[in-house]
């Protein structure tokens, strides 16, 4: 069954530095993958996605991530961050079943120091 | 494009009361979803609707729930005899497409605390 991982529960970083989340899948095929953000008691808000093709791909508020086959990694990167990042991120594969359906990471909690 | 709504946005119930929640996905989207997030993990899924029909349900969805999408448009999640189990935020997401993956937009979510 495919499955995403987040091993990083919390990270804590200065503002103005540089930041990674860590993402891993597990599925053979080239997946579907996404991050999404989540503000406290909010929905989701989809920062990026990778379908095919250029495996560094772009999203909204400065935000990049880069596709890694031969490591199964979805790694999204922001240098630098703000302290309006502070947020839960998500990290999604989508199912390679017509459902179509997300399957999420557990998600990492990032906290911004002044 | 207003995106997709959801209402109530909370909902605090005592054990063994009924609720239902509603979702208004982006208008012409032909495909619904249904998640469920606990705190301190990811949302999973549910059920979802490709226009008026419901094709997958989740093991995660038991007897007591039941999500319908009359005419294709919005849609309603309802919880019979609630268990403070059920407490969650339950999130609807639509998207356009329902023959390819395609981003899914989410909604505010609807936060349940069965007391």
């Amino acid at each position: 069954a495919q499955s995403v991982t987040q091993p990083d529960i919390h990270i804590t970083v200065s503002e103005g530095a540089s930041l990674e989340l860590r993402c891993n899948y597990s599925y053979g095929a080239t997946p579907y993958l996404f991050w999404y953000v989540q503000s406290p008691g909010q929905g989701l808000q989809l920062l990026l996605k990778y379908f095919s093709g250029d495996t560094l791909v772009q999203g909204i508020k400065g935000f990049e991530a880069e596709f890694k086959r031969s490591q199964s990694s979805f790694n999204l990167r922001k240098p630098p961050v703000h302290w309006s990042d502070a947020a839960e991120y998500f990290c999604a594969v989508g199912a390679m079943d017509s459902s179509y359906k997300l399957i999420f990471g557990s998600g990492t909690r990032l906290l911004v120091r002044p | 494009d207003t995106g997709v709504s959801q209402d109530p946005r909370h909902k605090i119930t005592k054990r063994g009361q009924n609720v239902t929640f509603r979702c208004d996905p982006i208008s012409e989207h032909n495909r619904l979803y249904w998640y469920r997030q606990t705190l301190g993990q990811g949302p999973e899924f549910l059920t979802y609707f490709q226009n008026e029909a419901q094709l997958e349900k989740s093991r995660l969805l038991s007897d007591r729930f039941s999500a319908e999408r009359p005419k294709g448009s919005f849609s309603t999640l309802e919880i019979q005899r609630t268990e403070q189990g059920d407490s969650a935020m339950y999130l609807c997401a639509s998207t356009r497409s329902g023959i390819k993956q395609d981003t899914q937009y989410f909604g505010p979510g609807t936060r349940l605390t069965v007391l």
